[in-house]
């Protein structure tokens, strides 16, 4: 069975910083694909970045980057030069299979960020 | 403006009713997807539809039920027989089905209250 774990419940971190959010993943498929997903206050979820199990290199999108390492199953989500507008909860989520359509959800970390 | 609308925001019902969720989609996505969210956890797959006229349950189908007659539309019937309806409730929906990597987007939620 396909599991995500996310550790941290909650973070911090100063305006204009760098913040590690970490995601680990558990699954026998070699094919799969991991997201991550920002919700604000307001509820709805936004899509911030995906690879691809097979993907050769980091997915990067603006700030966010993932750090991908396959070995230790890990999808650790990078956000740089933090905003006060990225105060919010991010959700790690894993695709069955590259092709296929359910998504498992991790817990989620609240961040804040502080001016 | 293509989007994902969910009405209404918020819902409250008396135990016993059933009710039904709204779902719209105007991006002409082929799938469509519900989710459940309980405070402080991420989301849990109930239906999915990858065509008109087809479902598949998802991981809390119990005391759901869903219909796909249009291709934009995907309601969601929360039944009396679920023991634990008060939840936030997301719908999304994607470019395909089977065969596609694409992200999914999500619409604003809906808020159920059932006391």
């Amino acid at each position: 069975a396909q599991k995500i774990t996310q550790t941290q419940p909650g973070m911090f971190v100063q305006e204009k910083e760098a913040v590690t959010l970490d995601c680990t993943y558990d699954t026998s498929d070699p094919s799969y694909g991991l997201f991550w997903y920002k919700q604000p206050s307001s509820g709805e979820m936004i899509f911030l970045i995906y690879q691809g199990s097979y993907d050769q290199q980091n997915a990067t999108e603006g700030r966010y980057s993932l750090n991908f390492q396959k070995a230790r199953k890990s999808a650790n989500l990078v956000i740089s030069a933090s905003q006060l507008g990225d105060s919010a909860m991010y959700f790690c989520a894993m695709r069955e299979g590259i092709y296929g359509n359910k998504l498992v959800f991790g817990a989620g970390t609240i961040l804040r960020v502080k001016s | 403006d293509g989007g994902i609308t969910q009405s209404p925001k918020y819902l409250f019902r008396k135990e016993g009713q059933n009710v039904t969720l709204s779902c719209e989609q105007n991006l002409n996505h082929d799938a469509m997807y519900w989710y459940r969210q309980d405070p402080g956890q991420g989301l849990r797959l109930i239906y999915y539809s990858q065509i008109v006229n087809d479902f598949q349950k998802g991981d809390i189908a119990e005391g759901y039920s869903v219909s796909r007659e249009k291709k934009e539309s995907f309601p969601l019937t929360v039944t009396s027989a679920q023991k634990n309806p008060t939840a936030f409730y997301l719908c999304a929906s994607s470019i395909g089905g089977q065969g596609a990597v694409y992200e999914q987007y999500f619409g604003p939620g809906t808020r159920l209250t059932v006391t």
